[in-house]
């Protein structure tokens, strides 16, 4: 079974530009998660979508946006790119809403987004 | 908000030392999760703790979930160059946002 792959792997970019990457989780999934994880730093919470609905987002300005398609699939765009934006994008997959817990998420290998 | 804290933030050891780490919320998890992260690529999920009190073990490693379901800790026997790495605790997926804990960055030297 194919794990949760992330598209592309490293992505360079100049300050103002746009980025766009993409997620496709596990087959079954339907809830994908969004992290960015600075150099040396843990991970903080961007975006959760679930059955093609944002469900929530973390505390990060409005040009982080991102959507889900109808196959579960997923896309992160990065607007008016800023160097602090430098960072491995990380997307995550789970099963969604379980009642009583348990599920279990997994993650792709990233994306390394370096703006110049 | 669920806030996770691990401690320590760094741990360096000499092979075939043991250790622990700890994963503490405000609040009760639903469940728990431990991952481990290698530099540059994505967390590798290790476990996944359910009910309180729960213990599971994955070779020299012992996950335990705290009765109460607010705490977790991971203990590491014997630890080798192959444990270092980053370990993540997070609460359960599907819930409220998917927050990870700050981490517990472990470095075994030989």
């Amino acid at each position: 079974e194919a794990g949760v792959t992330q598209s592309p792997t490293h992505l360079i970019k100049t300050r103002g530009q746009q980025a766009t990457l993409r997620c496709s989780p596990i087959s079954g999934h339907t809830s994908v998660y969004w992290y960015q994880q600075a150099l040396g730093l843990g991970l903080q919470f961007l975006l959760w979508y679930d059955e093609g609905e944002e469900r929530n987002r973390g505390n990060f300005p409005p040009r982080f946006s991102g959507r889900q398609f109808p196959n579960y699939s997923s896309e992160l765009n990065v607007n008016a790119l800023e160097l602090e934006d430098s960072a491995l994008y990380l997307c995550a997959s789970s099963p969604g809403k379980v009642v009583g817990g348990g599920t279990s998420a997994f993650f792709g290998q990233g994306t390394r987004l370096t703006v110049v | 908000t669920q806030l996770l804290e691990q401690s320590p933030q760094f741990l360096s050891i000499q092979e075939g030392e043991n250790l622990t780490v700890y994963c503490n919320s405000s609040s009760v998890f639903s469940s728990l999760q431990w991952y481990r992260q290698e530099p540059g690529e994505g967390p590798v999920l290790l476990v996944t703790v359910v009910t309180g009190g729960e213990v599971k073990k994955l070779k020299r490693l012992t996950f335990q979930f705290g009765d109460a379901r607010k705490d977790s800790s991971l203990h590491i026997t014997a630890a080798q160059p192959g444990d270092t790495g980053l370990y993540l605790c997070a609460q359960a997926p599907g819930t409220y946002k998917y927050i990870f804990g700050t981490g517990t960055r472990l470095k075994v030297l030989a």
